[in-house]
């Protein structure tokens, strides 16, 4: 059983698109996040939640909103595509905040 | 603001050398430390995670250092194989979910 869950695993789109990047745990953590990986391979931290409250949203984009429907789903729905949003996109989980994540496989959008 | 430096960027050693990877943070109040593995076009493995309170963790052929006070940390590898050829990604956790990463090493062992 995977731990953590992205799906789709690939995603190309058109600039102005909307699209959405499902996550799930089944490991019973209290928080997720999602990390963004850009071409340089830096890892960036875009939101966490806990709980299905929102506790840190690090500068992005209000094109990003994450919807969290349970504890165990977190789920990233990014509006109006832009070339630089191509990247790879991770979700992760821990049991509470900072105490070791767990990563999912990530899922590589590509805006054409 | 947490910035993370890891040294080298990039590493090439012969199979069976033992090895240190480098990983220092300037705010030293941090939650813990976590070491991860990044195999190409892959996710992150988590590897060794170090509690404030703690100075090192051991797993296998890998063992990790914590030097709050100094804001380092190392990644000792053992006896080094192909198979640990990866990027190997520090992240110092702060409060409130703050998590910064290191750009990370690439480590090449070969046969």
């Amino acid at each position: 059983d995977t731990a953590v869950s992205q799906t789709p695993k690939y995603l190309v789109t058109q600039m102005g698109n909307d699209k959405s990047i499902k996550c799930e745990q089944n490991l019973g953590h209290d928080t997720m996040y999602w990390y963004k990986q850009d071409s340089k391979k830096f890892l960036k931290i875009m939101f966490s939640y806990n709980n299905k409250e929102l506790i840190i949203n690090e500068t992005v984009p209000n094109r990003f909103s994450p919807k969290s429907p349970d504890k165990a789903h977190l789920n990233l729905h990014i509006n109006s595509l832009e070339l630089g949003d191509s990247a790879v996109y991770f979700c992760a989980s821990s049991p509470r905040d900072n105490y070791g994540y767990t990563f999912g496989s990530g899922t590589r959008l590509t805006v054409v | 603001k947490q910035e993370v430096t890891q040294i080298p960027a990039a590493l090439s050693v012969p199979e069976g050398e033992n090895l240190v990877l480098n990983c220092s943070f300037t705010d030293s109040a941090i939650y813990n430390l976590q070491w991860f593995r990044q195999d190409p076009g892959k996710g992150l493995t988590s590897l060794l995670l170090i509690q404030s309170s703690q100075r090192e963790q051991t797993s296998g052929r890998l063992n990790a250092s914590l030097d709050k006070s100094s804001g380092r940390s190392t990644l000792y590898i053992a006896a080094s194989q192909p198979g640990d050829s990866a990027t190997y990604l520090c992240d110092a956790a702060g409060n409130a979910g703050k998590s910064t990463f290191g750009d990370g090493t690439t480590l090449t062992v070969k046969p």
